[in-house]
């Protein structure tokens, strides 16, 4: 069964500062792997995605992720978080093999709450 | 153009009642989702819909039931409401094994 795992439940920085949302998964298989972001009252959207190819992914707002899959690890970066990026930050893992009950299912962590610091 | 909508965005009523959800996709995707977020803000599927089949349905109580008139809906029909069936629940739609793209999310409440 596949599993995703954000260790971290709160992280605060300043604003300018450089950022870095962890988050591991557990899948059989080669996974597809993305970050959702959440405001407060809103729906998700998708930052970014990695379905195959280059291990290190660009999305929206300057957000990037590596795909490292010797650590099991889709850490979310970026260089420099302005205060609009503050929100809950969703990593999830998608099943890559078609059929079976896994059929499109996406499994999300528990997120992580990014405050910023003015 | 609202990608996928939802309606109602608010939904307060009384345990007991039957309750239902509408989700609209206009993406032209074939496959449509709805997930469950509680409390603490886990998110998790309930099912899955590819062409109008149901293809997921991961251990919901019998009470949810959805239906699909066609790709670009999916509904969700609740019966009986308890208080624990209060969350947001999100509809979401993708071309299969391609990421998928959420509404704005229904806040359910039950008193």
């Amino acid at each position: 069964a596949q599993s995703v795992t954000q260790p971290d439940i709160h992280i605060t920085v300043s604003e300018g500062a450089s950022l870095e949302l962890r988050c591991n998964y557990s899948y059989g298989a080669t996974p597809y792997l993305f970050w959702y972001v959440q405001s407060p009252g809103q729906g998700l959207q998708l930052l970014l995605k990695y379905f195959s190819g280059d291990t290190l992914v660009q999305g929206i707002k300057g957000f990037e992720a590596e795909f490292k899959r010797s650590q099991s690890s889709f850490n979310l970066r970026k260089p420099s978080v302005h205060w609009s990026d503050a929100a809950e930050y969703f990593c999830a893992v998608g099943a890559s093999s078609a059929g079976g009950t896994s059929y499109g299912k996406l499994t999300f962590g528990q997120g992580t709450i990014l405050t910023v610091h003015p | 153009d609202t990608a996928v909508s939802q309606t109602p965005k608010y939904l307060v009523t009384q345990m007991g009642n039957d309750k239902s959800i509408k989700c609209e996709q206009n993406l032209g995707h074939d496959t449509m989702y709805w997930y469950k977020q509680d409390s603490k803000k886990f998110l998790k599927i309930m099912f899955s819909y590819n062409n109008k089949e149901l293809i997921i349905n991961e251990t919901v109580p019998n009470r949810f039931s959805p239906k699909s008139p066609d790709k670009a809906h999916l509904n969700l029909h609740i019966n009986s409401l308890e208080l624990g069936d209060s969350a947001v629940y999100f509809c979401a739609s993708s071309q299969v094994h391609k990421e998928q793209y959420f509404g704005p999310g229904t806040r359910l409440t039950v008193t």
